[in-house]
């Protein structure tokens, strides 16, 4: 199985902060990585696909780069509502698809 | 616009068995795959399976292996999953998940599970 691994963990971080997650696949997967944000006691829900396709709705202070196995999540200036746990997930090939354990951004 | 609503709140006993409902809307439900996922409290998302409405066919994780049931019902364009003999760390939230060219969107509301004696 592909792993998946986020980093860091947690954050800290203050409003209007340029804001980066990484995460790294334990073989390469092209550009086949998706990430999703989840807010206390909701859904995760999709912000970008294939590494960089913004879905529609997510603001643009949002995006994504990388491919094969690194890749990053970018958060340009952060907004009160960002504050939330933010997941990587693969989607190379075949399943099973795997998840990065997660990055809570909190507020400084 | 496309929505995935859930069955509600369970509480088990360890080594029974439990089963979610997924009432998908606003799209052809057999156009798209159908994935669950779950998440004990504080911890991360995990895979469990996938199913293809359209055939009926099915793909799980290894760590569910004989103890997942993926079903589908087109008439009523529900998806459900069925996990038997329950333990403790079985306790969650359950999710079903469109699939969308092999990422999730949407998700349903999540279906709290928890086991205990």
């Amino acid at each position: 199985d592909i792993q998946m691994t986020q980093s860091p963990s947690s954050l800290s971080a203050s409003v209007g902060d340029r804001v980066t997650i990484t995460c790294r696949a334990s073989q390469s997967i092209s550009t086949s990585l998706n990430w999703y944000q989840q807010k206390p006691g909701k859904a995760p829900e999709l912000l970008i696909s294939a590494a960089s396709t913004l879905r529609g709705g997510v603001p643009s202070r949002f995006s994504g780069s990388g491919s094969e196995t690194d890749f990053t999540l970018t958060i340009s200036s952060l907004q009160p509502e960002d504050f939330a746990t933010y997941y990587c997930q693969q989607s190379f090939r075949t399943p099973p698809w795997t998840f990065g354990q997660g990055t809570k951004v909190e507020i400084k | 616009q496309v929505q995935l609503v859930q069955s509600g709140a369970e509480v088990k006993k360890p080594g029974a068995s439990m089963k979610v409902s997924c009432k998908a809307s606003g799209y052809t439900f057999t156009d798209n795959y159908m994935h669950w996922v779950r998440q004990a409290p504080g911890q991360g998302l995990e895979w469990m399976g996938w199913i293809n409405p359209n055939t009926g066919g099915t793909s799980v994780a290894k760590s569910f292996q004989g103890r997942v049931t993926m079903t589908t019902d087109t008439s009523i364009s529900t998806a459900y999953m069925e996990l038997t003999r329950l333990r403790s760390d079985d306790t969650a939230v359950y999710y079903c998940a469109r699939d969308e060219d092999e990422w999730f969107d949407p998700w349903g509301q999540g279906t709290p599970v928890t086991v205990s004696s």
